[in-house]
């Protein structure tokens, strides 16, 4: 399997500071790599794939990069509805797994 | 939209079965999965049934668990043997990535 691996596990932020999330693969992906946003008591939603492509209505602050075995999200501008888990997920091979979360809180 | 049923209590070595009712579209021509979620393991993806029916599995959880789908109820579908405490958790039905339920708890107790 491949396995993801998200740093940090939780991050403090502020309201209009920027916020970086890495996730790593343990063999290269390409940009086989989406992003999800979870708040609790709520499903994950789906903000990026392809490592970078936003999914329809996701802010422009929210932007993803990387190939291969690196990947980052980042939030410019941190608004109040941002404050939630973000996850990782390769979509390259089967199983596909997931990141272990990063928790983004004030 | 995605809408889960099915029991959310069982015994140790029951059977899990959840249906996953799809509304505002149509199974035929997609991926539909299980995901579930734990606060140890995280979101651990348990497979996928196409609407053709082909399935593929985790291969970790691929000796108890079937897949399967209802393309004239627009429903798909989990089954998973001999369950324990270890397959306590949050289960979503999903058609990856941007489709999900919003999940429902399955607790496995004696």
């Amino acid at each position: 399997d491949i396995q993801m691996t998200q740093s940090p596990f939780s991050l403090s932020a502020s309201i209009g500071g920027r916020v970086t999330i890495t996730c790593r693969a343990s063999q290269s992906i390409g940009t086989s790599l989406n992003w999800y946003q979870q708040k609790p008591g709520k499903a994950p939603k789906f903000l990026i794939h392809g490592a970078s492509t936003f999914q329809h209505g996701v802010p422009s602050r929210f932007s993803g990069s990387g190939s291969g075995t690196n990947f980052t999200l980042t939030i410019r501008g941190l608004q109040p509805e941002d404050f939630a888990v973000y996850f990782c997920q390769q979509n390259y091979t089967t199983p596909w797994t997931f990141g272990q979360g990063t928790k983004v809180e004030n | 939209h995605l809408q889960e049923s099915g029991p959310g209590l069982l015994r140790p070595s029951d059977t899990l079965s959840l249906t996953c009712s799809v509304s505002d579209g149509s199974v035929v021509g997609h991926h539909w999965s299980w995901i579930r979620q734990t606060p140890g393991k995280g979101l651990e993806w348990i497979g996928y049934v196409f609407s053709s029916g082909n399935t593929d599995y985790n291969p970790s959880l691929k000796s108890r668990v079937t897949i399967s789908v209802d393309t004239s109820k627009n429903q798909f579908s989990l089954k998973m043997t001999s369950v324990t405490a270890a397959d306590t958790a949050l289960y979503f039905c999903a058609g990856l990535p941007s489709l999900w339920s919003q999940g429902t708890m399955v607790t496995v107790s004696s």
